[in-house]
């Protein structure tokens, strides 16, 4: 059973507009959403991340918005630029839990097109 | 090197055979994380290690599998009699215990295991 949903596996945005990637999760006992972007051949790498207590997180042209009675984040990447065409994955970590275990979703891959 | 390096890149082996795949952190990290990408899938948490100890093995899949880190730096998996589930992309990532963002892992490019 997921319990962290990502489920769109796929993207297209044109270059200057905005994506906006989703994710849900069923339980209840996370403190932290994180998303990380990964390039073909590569590992991921953190982009953002958000506790439980907050609603938003801005870093530049990414925020990450969470609202907790819906269960749901998102990530908003405004401009979007041929540069952010990746696979994005959403991922939690549970309360108490250690700090490297993460639950990840499985990814959208974002087309970002010029 | 500047980051989280693993080897070998790829590894095709033979159904029942043994494999080990080697991860070296970033200089500094005390926190070491292995984890599994399957076709299709994220990352799946497999164990964590805090220094030489591991901290949360919690995500080994079954006794075939087993981690070490001996001098709290470089970490070996092992995989005993692999099976053909076993293959996937092994991701190796470090992290300091204090400081930066929660959760924010340190990734390398991963191990692609293939088992025939």
């Amino acid at each position: 059973d997921q319990q962290v949903k990502q489920n769109s596996p796929s993207l297209s945005v044109q270059e200057g507009r905005i994506s906006i990637l989703n994710c849900d999760y069923t339980n209840s006992m996370f403190d932290y959403f994180l998303w990380y972007k990964k390039y073909p051949a590569e590992g991921p790498t953190f982009l953002i991340s958000i506790s439980s207590i907050k609603d938003k997180n801005e870093d530049g042209r990414f925020t990450v918005f969470l609202n907790k009675s819906a269960k749901h984040l998102s990530l908003h990447i405004v401009p979007s630029q041929p540069g952010d065409s990746a696979v994005y994955f959403c991922a939690a970590r549970r309360y108490g839990g250690s700090q490297g275990n993460l639950i990840f979703g499985k990814g959208t891959k974002l087309s970002v097109k010029p | 090197g500047a980051g989280v390096s693993q080897t070998p890149s790829n590894k095709v082996t033979e159904k029942g055979k043994y494999v080990e795949l080697r991860c070296d952190p970033i200089s500094g990290h005390t926190a070491l994380y292995w984890y599994r990408q399957s076709l299709g899938q994220g990352p799946e948490f497999l164990i964590y290690f805090q220094g030489t100890g591991a901290a949360d093995d919690s995500g080994l899949p079954n006794d075939r599998f087993f981690a070490v880190r001996p001098e709290g730096s470089v970490s070996t998996l092992k995989i005993q009699r692999t099976e053909r589930g076993d293959s996937a992309v092994y991701l190796c990532a470090s992290s300091l215990m204090s400081g930066g963002r929660s959760g924010e892992l340190f990734f390398g490019e991963g191990s692609r295991l293939t088992v025939l």
